[in-house]
């Protein structure tokens, strides 16, 4: 069981690259979040999508893109990267959204801009 | 907007002592939610309390939702090294989750 799959594991990018996270899930979910892990902070939620075919902003979406490609695949794009996006990336999905459905996390994405 | 705080931030302990973790969210919930991340690791779900006033026991383990829905608290009974990692509560309010900062757990064997 794969679960929730994130590429790459690791990144290294210069100021002003853009890039793309992959985030793919197997169980059949409808809903998927993006969320950035930063010390002291938490878990913020970037973007997320609901069902397919829709994408709505979270908490801290400036700065990034998302493209709900299928049912199955969830991306996140970096246009312009910048160093205060320097952070842990992690891909959730759940069964349906809200209605107190736990979410299931990717192994993350540690993302370093210099 | 919907705002869930979590204390204490740090807590190191022995290997035997309880470890308590508080969560506190500034609206009323419908649910709550609680993950642990092992260092290095993801965060992987533990359990959700959806009532007032609901205890629930994982072994070692004791969730709390306070009763007016809006409190939640994790408590370990004689910790355990494989106790280690950080601790989330997830507020769920209308419809999204939010998560508080975590409680990082250390314990000294």
């Amino acid at each position: 069981n794969a679960g929730v799959t994130q590429t790459p594991k690791f990144q290294v990018l210069k100021t002003g690259q853009s890039m793309t996270l992959q985030c793919a899930q197997d169980m059949n979910h409808n809903s998927m979040y993006w969320y950035r892990q930063d010390p002291g902070m938490g878990l913020r939620l970037i973007y997320y999508s609901a069902s397919e075919g829709t994408t709505d902003k979270g908490e801290v979406p400036n700065g990034y893109n998302v493209s709900r490609l299928n049912k199955r695949e969830f991306s996140l794009r970096l246009e312009s990267a910048a160093p205060s996006q320097t952070s842990v990336y992690f891909c959730a999905s759940s069964t349906i959204w809200g209605d107190q459905q736990p979410q299931h996390f990717g192994d993350g994405t540690r993302l370093s801009i210099l | 907007g919907q705002q869930v705080m979590q204390i204490p931030q740090y807590q190191h302990v022995q290997e035997g002592e309880d470890f308590t973790t508080y969560c506190n969210s500034s609206t009323t919930l419908s649910n709550i939610q609680w993950y642990k991340q092992r260092p290095g690791g993801h965060p992987v779900f533990l359990i959700q309390l959806v009532k007032s006033g609901e205890v629930k026991k994982q072994k070692r383990l004791t969730f709390q939702f306070g009763e007016a829905k809006k409190n939640s608290s994790l408590h370990i009974t004689a910790t355990q090294t494989t106790d280690v990692g950080t601790y989330f509560c997830a507020g769920q309010g209308a419809q999204k989750l939010v998560f508080g900062q975590g409680t990082r757990l250390t314990i000294n064997p």
